[in-house]
Protein backbone atom coordinates (compact mmCIF):
# COMPACT_ATOMS: atom_id res chain seq x y z
CA UNK A 1 0.00 0.00 0.00
CA UNK A 2 1.18 3.24 -1.00
CA UNK A 3 2.09 5.80 2.11
CA UNK A 4 0.62 8.65 0.32
CA UNK A 5 -3.12 8.40 -0.31
CA UNK A 6 -5.00 10.73 -2.40
CA UNK A 7 -8.76 10.93 -2.58
CA UNK A 8 -10.72 10.95 -4.67
CA UNK A 9 -9.27 8.32 -6.96
CA UNK A 10 -11.38 9.42 -10.48
CA UNK A 11 -13.10 12.94 -10.50
CA UNK A 12 -15.79 14.23 -13.59
CA UNK A 13 -16.34 17.84 -13.43
CA UNK A 14 -18.41 20.50 -15.27
CA UNK A 15 -15.90 23.72 -15.72
CA UNK A 16 -18.26 25.71 -13.13
CA UNK A 17 -18.11 23.44 -10.71
CA UNK A 18 -16.36 23.49 -7.30
CA UNK A 19 -14.23 20.35 -5.98
CA UNK A 20 -11.80 19.19 -4.05
CA UNK A 21 -8.49 16.85 -4.48
CA UNK A 22 -7.15 15.39 -1.12
CA UNK A 23 -3.82 14.09 -0.29
CA UNK A 24 -2.75 12.48 3.36
CA UNK A 25 0.79 11.33 4.57
CA UNK A 26 1.76 10.19 7.83
CA UNK A 27 5.51 10.00 7.16
CA UNK A 28 6.10 13.08 9.03
CA UNK A 29 7.28 14.59 6.18
CA UNK A 30 7.26 18.39 5.41
CA UNK A 31 7.62 19.08 2.41
CA UNK A 32 4.12 17.92 0.02
CA UNK A 33 3.89 18.63 -3.61
CA UNK A 34 1.49 18.79 -6.28
CA UNK A 35 2.29 17.74 -9.84
CA UNK A 36 0.08 17.52 -13.13
CA UNK A 37 0.90 14.80 -15.25
CA UNK A 38 -1.07 14.87 -19.14
CA UNK A 39 -1.43 10.99 -21.07
CA UNK A 40 2.23 9.84 -22.32
CA UNK A 41 4.13 12.82 -20.42
CA UNK A 42 6.62 13.58 -17.32
CA UNK A 43 4.88 14.89 -14.55
CA UNK A 44 5.16 18.72 -13.87
CA UNK A 45 5.51 20.49 -11.09
CA UNK A 46 2.64 22.40 -9.54
CA UNK A 47 3.46 23.63 -6.10
CA UNK A 48 5.87 22.80 -3.20
CA UNK A 49 4.82 23.29 0.74
CA UNK A 50 7.77 23.23 3.08
CA UNK A 51 6.22 23.64 6.76
CA UNK A 52 2.80 24.17 5.92
CA UNK A 53 4.10 26.97 3.68
CA UNK A 54 3.81 27.69 0.34
CA UNK A 55 7.15 27.82 -1.63
CA UNK A 56 6.85 27.12 -4.84
CA UNK A 57 4.49 27.86 -7.38
CA UNK A 58 5.12 27.17 -10.71
CA UNK A 59 3.26 29.97 -12.44
CA UNK A 60 -0.07 27.85 -12.04
CA UNK A 61 -3.37 29.30 -12.87
CA UNK A 62 -5.62 30.52 -10.40
CA UNK A 63 -7.95 28.53 -10.55
CA UNK A 64 -5.75 25.62 -8.86
CA UNK A 65 -5.37 26.61 -5.13
CA UNK A 66 -3.56 24.64 -2.99
CA UNK A 67 -3.96 24.40 0.83
CA UNK A 68 -2.15 22.66 3.39
CA UNK A 69 -3.79 22.80 6.45
CA UNK A 70 -1.24 20.49 8.74
CA UNK A 71 0.99 18.57 8.01
CA UNK A 72 0.33 15.48 7.08
CA UNK A 73 -2.43 17.28 4.62
CA UNK A 74 -2.63 18.84 1.32
CA UNK A 75 -5.65 19.89 -0.86
CA UNK A 76 -6.46 21.27 -4.23
CA UNK A 77 -9.21 22.88 -4.62
CA UNK A 78 -10.22 23.75 -8.14
CA UNK A 79 -12.94 26.02 -9.56
CA UNK A 80 -13.80 27.13 -12.96
CA UNK A 81 -11.17 24.78 -14.66
CA UNK A 82 -10.99 23.92 -18.64
CA UNK A 83 -11.02 20.56 -20.37
CA UNK A 84 -7.49 20.97 -20.95
CA UNK A 85 -7.09 20.72 -17.33
CA UNK A 86 -7.50 16.74 -17.42
CA UNK A 87 -5.23 15.01 -16.18
CA UNK A 88 -3.56 12.86 -13.57
CA UNK A 89 -2.76 14.54 -10.16
CA UNK A 90 -0.45 13.31 -8.28
CA UNK A 91 0.50 14.19 -4.77
CA UNK A 92 4.05 13.72 -3.21
CA UNK A 93 5.59 14.19 -0.20
CA UNK A 94 9.28 14.10 1.23
CA UNK A 95 11.80 15.15 4.05
CA UNK A 96 13.50 18.36 4.38
CA UNK A 97 17.40 18.31 4.26
CA UNK A 98 18.74 21.91 5.88
CA UNK A 99 20.62 22.19 2.44
CA UNK A 100 18.07 22.34 0.08
CA UNK A 101 15.25 24.28 2.12
CA UNK A 102 12.47 25.45 0.66
CA UNK A 103 12.39 23.51 -2.39
CA UNK A 104 13.47 19.71 -1.31
CA UNK A 105 13.83 18.94 -5.01
CA UNK A 106 16.88 17.11 -3.87
CA UNK A 107 15.08 14.57 -1.78
CA UNK A 108 13.20 11.41 -2.66
CA UNK A 109 9.88 12.00 -3.48
CA UNK A 110 7.32 9.51 -2.10
CA UNK A 111 3.99 9.49 -4.75
CA UNK A 112 0.83 9.11 -4.09
CA UNK A 113 -1.29 6.57 -7.04
CA UNK A 114 -2.73 10.01 -7.78
CA UNK A 115 -6.29 11.67 -8.67
CA UNK A 116 -7.20 10.93 -12.68
CA UNK A 117 -9.78 14.47 -13.11
CA UNK A 118 -11.64 14.62 -16.42
CA UNK A 119 -13.22 18.23 -16.91
CA UNK A 120 -16.48 18.22 -19.60
CA UNK B 1 18.97 25.15 -18.74
CA UNK B 2 18.71 21.49 -17.48
CA UNK B 3 17.42 18.93 -19.33
CA UNK B 4 16.95 15.09 -19.14
CA UNK B 5 16.93 13.08 -22.65
CA UNK B 6 14.94 9.84 -22.85
CA UNK B 7 15.57 8.79 -26.51
CA UNK B 8 13.93 5.17 -25.99
CA UNK B 9 10.36 5.87 -26.45
CA UNK B 10 9.40 2.42 -26.03
CA UNK B 11 10.97 -0.60 -25.47
CA UNK B 12 9.35 -4.06 -26.12
CA UNK B 13 11.51 -7.85 -24.87
CA UNK B 14 10.38 -10.74 -24.30
CA UNK B 15 10.41 -12.23 -20.74
CA UNK B 16 14.04 -12.78 -19.30
CA UNK B 17 15.95 -10.84 -21.52
CA UNK B 18 18.53 -7.99 -20.20
CA UNK B 19 17.47 -4.68 -21.26
CA UNK B 20 18.96 -1.09 -20.29
CA UNK B 21 16.94 2.22 -20.55
CA UNK B 22 19.14 5.11 -21.67
CA UNK B 23 19.02 8.89 -19.89
CA UNK B 24 21.56 11.54 -20.96
CA UNK B 25 21.36 14.83 -19.06
CA UNK B 26 22.54 17.98 -19.29
CA UNK B 27 23.54 20.86 -16.60
CA UNK B 28 26.18 23.88 -15.51
CA UNK B 29 26.47 22.73 -12.19
CA UNK B 30 28.91 20.90 -10.27
CA UNK B 31 26.30 19.62 -8.01
CA UNK B 32 23.37 17.99 -8.70
CA UNK B 33 21.14 14.96 -7.84
CA UNK B 34 19.74 12.02 -10.64
CA UNK B 35 17.27 9.73 -9.89
CA UNK B 36 15.19 6.84 -11.79
CA UNK B 37 11.51 6.22 -11.17
CA UNK B 38 9.01 3.90 -12.25
CA UNK B 39 5.41 4.47 -12.66
CA UNK B 40 3.03 1.08 -13.27
CA UNK B 41 0.00 0.88 -15.28
CA UNK B 42 -1.49 1.89 -11.08
CA UNK B 43 -0.31 5.51 -11.63
CA UNK B 44 2.68 5.92 -8.14
CA UNK B 45 5.71 6.93 -9.25
CA UNK B 46 7.99 4.43 -7.40
CA UNK B 47 11.60 5.65 -6.18
CA UNK B 48 14.22 3.18 -7.58
CA UNK B 49 17.99 4.78 -6.97
CA UNK B 50 19.02 8.50 -6.08
CA UNK B 51 22.67 9.50 -7.06
CA UNK B 52 24.58 12.57 -6.35
CA UNK B 53 27.16 14.21 -8.85
CA UNK B 54 29.83 13.20 -6.98
CA UNK B 55 29.41 9.44 -6.58
CA UNK B 56 30.11 8.23 -9.19
CA UNK B 57 30.36 4.37 -8.28
CA UNK B 58 27.61 2.16 -9.85
CA UNK B 59 25.54 0.20 -8.14
CA UNK B 60 23.54 -2.73 -8.01
CA UNK B 61 20.20 -3.82 -6.38
CA UNK B 62 19.08 -7.31 -7.38
CA UNK B 63 18.01 -7.64 -10.74
CA UNK B 64 18.98 -3.46 -11.24
CA UNK B 65 21.72 -2.17 -11.91
CA UNK B 66 23.03 1.69 -12.66
CA UNK B 67 25.79 3.18 -15.19
CA UNK B 68 26.32 6.67 -14.07
CA UNK B 69 29.33 8.38 -16.42
CA UNK B 70 29.92 12.06 -15.75
CA UNK B 71 32.39 12.02 -18.56
CA UNK B 72 28.96 11.32 -21.14
CA UNK B 73 26.78 12.77 -18.74
CA UNK B 74 24.84 9.44 -18.71
CA UNK B 75 23.06 7.62 -16.16
CA UNK B 76 21.75 4.19 -17.52
CA UNK B 77 19.72 1.67 -15.83
CA UNK B 78 19.99 -1.95 -16.64
CA UNK B 79 16.93 -4.83 -15.82
CA UNK B 80 19.11 -8.44 -16.56
CA UNK B 81 16.53 -11.00 -16.78
CA UNK B 82 13.28 -8.51 -17.44
CA UNK B 83 10.23 -9.81 -15.63
CA UNK B 84 6.28 -9.15 -17.08
CA UNK B 85 5.66 -7.01 -13.62
CA UNK B 86 9.06 -5.23 -14.59
CA UNK B 87 6.42 -3.41 -17.31
CA UNK B 88 5.99 0.17 -16.24
CA UNK B 89 6.85 3.99 -17.72
CA UNK B 90 10.54 4.75 -16.48
CA UNK B 91 11.25 8.05 -15.68
CA UNK B 92 14.83 9.73 -15.54
CA UNK B 93 14.94 13.41 -13.16
CA UNK B 94 17.68 15.20 -12.47
CA UNK B 95 17.55 18.18 -10.04
CA UNK B 96 19.70 21.03 -9.91
CA UNK B 97 20.26 24.12 -7.75
CA UNK B 98 18.03 26.88 -9.50
CA UNK B 99 16.46 30.04 -8.25
CA UNK B 100 17.83 29.45 -4.65
CA UNK B 101 16.16 26.01 -4.44
CA UNK B 102 16.35 22.86 -5.99
CA UNK B 103 14.26 22.07 -9.02
CA UNK B 104 13.32 18.02 -10.30
CA UNK B 105 13.07 18.29 -13.87
CA UNK B 106 11.96 14.87 -15.35
CA UNK B 107 12.89 13.11 -18.67
CA UNK B 108 9.95 12.10 -21.15
CA UNK B 109 9.59 8.61 -19.52
CA UNK B 110 10.67 5.34 -21.70
CA UNK B 111 7.78 2.83 -21.76
CA UNK B 112 8.78 -0.94 -21.43
CA UNK B 113 6.75 -3.68 -21.78
CA UNK B 114 7.61 -6.91 -21.16
CA UNK B 115 5.90 -9.79 -23.13
CA UNK B 116 5.85 -13.34 -21.49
Amino acid sequence: DTEVTQTPKHLVMGMTNKKSLKCEQHMGHRAMYWYKQKAKKPPELMFVYSYEKLSINESVPSRFSPECPNSSLLNLHLHALQPEDSALYLCASSRITGQDYPSSGANVLTFGAGSRLTVL
Amino acid sequence: AQKVTQAQTEISVVEKEDVTLDCVYETRDTTYYLFWYKQPPSGELVFLIRRNSFDEQNEISGRYSWNFQKSTSSFNFTITASQVVDSAVYFCALSEWMDSSYKLIFGSGTRLLVRP
